[in-house]
């Protein structure tokens, strides 16, 4: 079983800071996502990686893929209330069909 | 565009009894999958489907099944509810396998069992 592991688990920050979560796995993927989830409702794709080193850049949202396609990054610059929410990563195996597999999440609030 | 419909929204079973949890697309995606997301947990793959008659066990099948007779339609059904069920269940589908293909979540269905 392929597991991911995020990092923090919960992050309240004031509004204008920079923050960072991690996402890691002793496991290679074929590719890596993104998602964020608002309560109520299913997650939503933020950005899917696929090459080992590969950044992605979303307005203030930075995305980069390990080297070795184990771990990932989400970088956020000057946050925002409307920030706030689940950030969920998703690995997806060798296979592919098999669905993903999901991080517990990081909880951010952003405080104005 | 409606997306990916789930139905119902919310639900309260007795231990013991069965229901189907109903989720259809009009994408046209091939690929179908049921998660389901306990409290401070990320998703669990329970069911997943490549195409109409085909079905397969994700990480956690037990006490549930699943068909696929249309393109549109994968529902869910737990046979003998059971407390450890209670949980958030989200249906999700994508165009093609999930390499770099985006799934496409329902909002879920809030199931209870007492």
């Amino acid at each position: 079983t392929q597991l991911l592991e995020q990092s923090p688990q919960f992050l309240s920050i004031q509004e204008g800071e920079n923050l960072t979560v991690y996402c890691n796995s002793s496991s290679v993927f074929s590719s890596l996502q993104w998602y964020r989830q608002e309560p109520g409702e299913g997650p939503v794709l933020l950005v899917t990686v696929v090459t080992g080193g590969e950044v992605k850049k979303l307005k203030r949202l930075t995305f980069q893929f390990g080297d070795a396609r184990k771990d990932s990054s989400l970088h956020i610059t000057a946050a925002q209330p409307g920030d706030t929410g689940l950030y969920l990563c998703a690995g997806v195996g060798g296979g592919g069909a098999d669905g993903l597999t999901f991080g517990k999440g990081t909880h951010l609030i952003i405080q104005p | 565009n409606a997306g990916v419909t789930q139905t119902p929204k919310f639900r309260i079973l007795k231990i013991g009894q069965s229901m189907t949890l109903q989720c259809t697309q009009d994408m046209n995606h091939n690929y179908m999958y049921w998660y389901r997301q306990d409290p401070g947990m990320g998703l669990k793959l329970i069911y997943y489907s490549v195409g109409a008659g085909i079905t397969d066990k994700g990480e956690v099948p037990n006490g549930y099944n699943v068909s696929r007779s249309t393109t549109e339609d994968f529902p869910l059904r737990l046979e003998l509810a059971a407390p450890s069920q209670t949980s958030v269940y989200f249906c999700a589908s994508s165009r093609g396998t999930p390499i770099r293909q985006p799934q496409h979540f329902g909002d879920g269905t809030r199931l209870s069992i007492l």
